[in-house]
């Protein structure tokens, strides 16, 4: 049975970082990419960026090059997100999600997802 | 990359039909044949229901069937429930460069 398992929420100050993890299991992390989508809150689902083990490349999206990373430790079956330089706006559920088909194009899993709340 | 434009509400009564659009660009849903579907519980993590435009995961309701036209996807929810009152997202592969983008989101109310 495939899951992916989130860390828990946090609340943040305008400037710091944070990172979330994603944990998978009931598959091997390298077999599929994985991708970040946030939800602010009331709002629609935001595609950040993906990873492609067969590309060894991410792809972010262009609102958040240079603000945000994915790594992964494959010996933990564990994914990673940071945002850096984090405002209010960053105040958001960020969802980990298994690309599955042609270069990820569909995401068949999902995390529980993970609340960041940015406040001052 | 912009959302791709869906209408922000549907609605219909138990046992109707009812469509929900998605249009995007020829950069998008009007060239590639990679449409996904999400329906959205409020709290919850977004379900896959369709793929590559008409497909449907194991387990998902012939209920839900997809299909494309040009630049504009769709969605149609047939003998709707009060279950399928949600939030529904489409998707569409955008190229390697960009890869994705979601639409703006429909929520569906049963009445």
């Amino acid at each position: 049975q495939v899951q992916l398992e989130q860390s828990g929420p946090e609340v943040k100050k305008p400037g710091a970082s944070m990172k979330v993890s994603c944990k998978v299991s009931g598959y091997t992390l390298t077999d599929f990419s994985m991708h970040w989508v946030r939800q602010a809150p009331g709002k629609g689902l935001e595609w950040m960026g993906s990873f492609d083990p067969e590309d060894a490349e991410p792809v972010y999206a262009q609102k958040f090059q240079g603000k945000f990373t994915m790594t992964e430790d494959t010996s933990a079956d564990t994914a990673y997100m940071e945002l850096s330089s984090l405002s209010v706006d960053d105040t958001a559920v960020y969802y980990c999600a298994r690309g599955n088909g042609f270069l990820g194009h569909y995401l068949d899993n999902w995390g529980q997802g993970t609340l960041v709340i940015v406040s001052s | 990359q912009s959302a791709l434009t869906q209408p922000a509400s549907v609605s219909g009564s138990p046992g109707q039909s009812i469509t929900i659009s998605c249009t995007g660009t020829r950069s998008d849903v009007g060239t590639y044949h990679y449409v996904s579907w999400y329906q959205q519980h409020p709290g919850k993590a977004p379900k896959l229901i369709i793929f590559e435009v008409s497909k449907r995961p194991s387990g998902v309701s012939n209920r839900f069937s997809g299909s494309k036209s040009g630049n504009t996807a769709s969605l149609t929810i047939s003998g709707l429930q009060a279950a399928d009152e949600a939030d529904y997202f489409c998707s569409s592969y955008t190229g390697r460069n960009t890869l994705f983008v979601f639409g703006t989101g429909t929520k569906v109310t049963v009445l």
